[in-house]
């Protein structure tokens, strides 16, 4: 059982580029989530998804777009890097209310 | 909104010593409030989960409290050794969501 799988693990990206980074779970969880995490900053929320098709805006998301189209993927996109968005991002899932979060790995992206 | 507070941010210990890391969150209207463990460089693992109608949870050496009245949980490291060396993350969810909102960390050093 994978739980959650993010790609690439790690990514340097030109100022103005556009990358998509990759998530995917096997565990059937209907909510699902993307954090970026900064240095002494904890855990911000970008985008949320509580379903196939539903997406929501979290603490930080400008920069930054989401789409669900399945239970099993939820994909971040960057469409014109900048260097504020260098950072570890961390993409999770879980069950809805009551149960906990399964965490991936996480991107390391840097932008210069 | 849901603030999340851990004290100290960091803490070195001699091996063996118990000790206890502090989480505060200023919302008791949380469904769950969950532990995590982060080593250097890498993502975060769960270490307990406490549902909101639970007192605590216990995992081996670990024992997490949760006390909504006062806002508060406790997480307790009993005989602690140098492979506890690690951030620990405190994260609750807030008023009706099922978004996590997460504390700093408190920086754990054990030293043998």
């Amino acid at each position: 059982n994978a739980g959650v799988t993010q790609t690439p693990k790690f990514r340097i990206l030109k100022i103005g580029q556009s990358m998509t980074l990759q998530c995917a779970q096997d565990m059937n969880h209907n909510y699902m989530y993307w954090y970026r995490q900064d240095p002494g900053m904890g855990l911000k929320l970008i985008y949320y998804s509580v379903g196939a098709g539903i997406t929501d805006k979290g603490e930080v998301p400008n920069g930054y777009n989401v789409s669900r189209s399945t239970t099993e993927d939820f994909p971040l996109r960057l469409e014109l890097a900048a260097p504020s968005q260098t950072s570890v991002y961390f993409c999770a899932s879980s069950y809805p209310q009551y149960y906990g979060y399964t965490f991936g790995s996480g991107t390391r992206l840097t932008v210069v | 909104k849901q603030e999340v507070t851990q004290i100290p941010a960091a803490l070195s210990v001699p091996e063996g010593e118990n000790l206890v890391l502090n989480c505060s969150f200023t919302d008791s209207a949380i469904y769950n409030l969950q532990w995590f463990r982060q080593d250097p460089g890498k993502g975060l693992t769960s270490l307990l989960l406490i549902q909101s109608s639970q007192r605590e949870q216990t995992s081996g050496r670990l024992n997490a409290s949760l006390d909504k009245s006062s806002g508060r949980s406790t997480l307790y490291i009993a005989a602690s050794q140098p492979g506890d060396s690690a951030t620990y993350l405190c994260a609750s969810t807030q008023g009706g969501s099922e978004k996590l909102v997460f504390g700093k960390g408190t920086k754990l050093t054990v030293n043998p």
